[in-house]
């Protein structure tokens, strides 16, 4: 079955620290990929996306995603984390001739100061 | 920020009754899209719209009916709602049915 999915559900970094969230999904074919983040009491806004092209995506808020076939993964990185990144982040992924998006199940980001 | 607003924004009502929720939307995009946040479920899609009047069913729609009369308002209906259906309820759309979709800010539904 397609899915999609997000290793950990709740990630801890320091501020000013690397932020790495890992994103697998399962297709025969290269998917359209999206992060979302969600911040508490509030919907969903998109990060970034990859469709086609350029592999390292890069989006709002300084993160950016790499794209890798061979590993079937989409992780999103950022450089240095922020108090204001503390969120949740799903990752989502259109998946062969589907129409319908595939979520995962979400990645709740802890920044420590 | 997409167009697209939610109401209401928040409801209690008790088991049995029927409820609409309405989603709006100004951007002219044709899929639209409802769907269910609950903790440890991540979001799962109830029903979803490809054009006026053409729906289908997510992977969650038992309980639940849509309709679509205008390109801009999407609706969800609980035909007789339960505690089950507590949830926060999203709505999305997209331009087509591969593109990025943009969310609403939420109705959070408690049935008592």
């Amino acid at each position: 079955a397609q899915s999609v999915t997000q290793l950990g559900s709740h990630v801890s970094v320091s501020e000013g620290a690397l932020v790495l969230l890992r994103c697998n999904y399962s297709s025969s074919v290269p998917p359209y990929l999206f992060w979302y983040v969600q911040y508490p009491n509030q919907g969903l806004q998109l990060l970034l996306k990859y469709t086609t092209g350029a592999t390292l995506v890069k989006g709002i808020n300084g993160f950016e995603a790499e794209f890798k076939k061979s590993e079937t993964s989409f992780h999103l990185t950022k450089p240095s984390a922020h108090m204001s990144d503390a969120a949740e982040y799903f990752c989502a992924a259109y998946m062969d001739s589907n129409y319908q998006l595939i979520w995962g199940a979400g990645t709740k980001l802890i920044i420590k100061p | 920020d997409a167009g697209i607003t939610q109401s209401p924004r928040h409801k209690v009502t008790e088991t049995g009754t029927p409820v609409t929720l309405r989603c709006h939307q100004t951007e002219n995009h044709r899929y639209m899209y409802w769907y269910r946040q609950d903790p440890g479920h991540g979001l799962r899609l109830i029903h979803y719209s490809y054009g006026v009047k053409d729906t289908d069913k997510g992977e969650v729609s038992d309980g639940y009916s849509v309709s679509r009369s205008k390109t801009e308002d999407f609706l969800l209906t609980l035909e007789s709602a339960t505690s089950s259906q507590t949830s926060v309820y999203f709505c999305a759309i997209s331009e087509n049915g591969r593109s990025e979709q943009y969310f609403g800010p939420g109705t959070r539904l408690t049935v008592t």
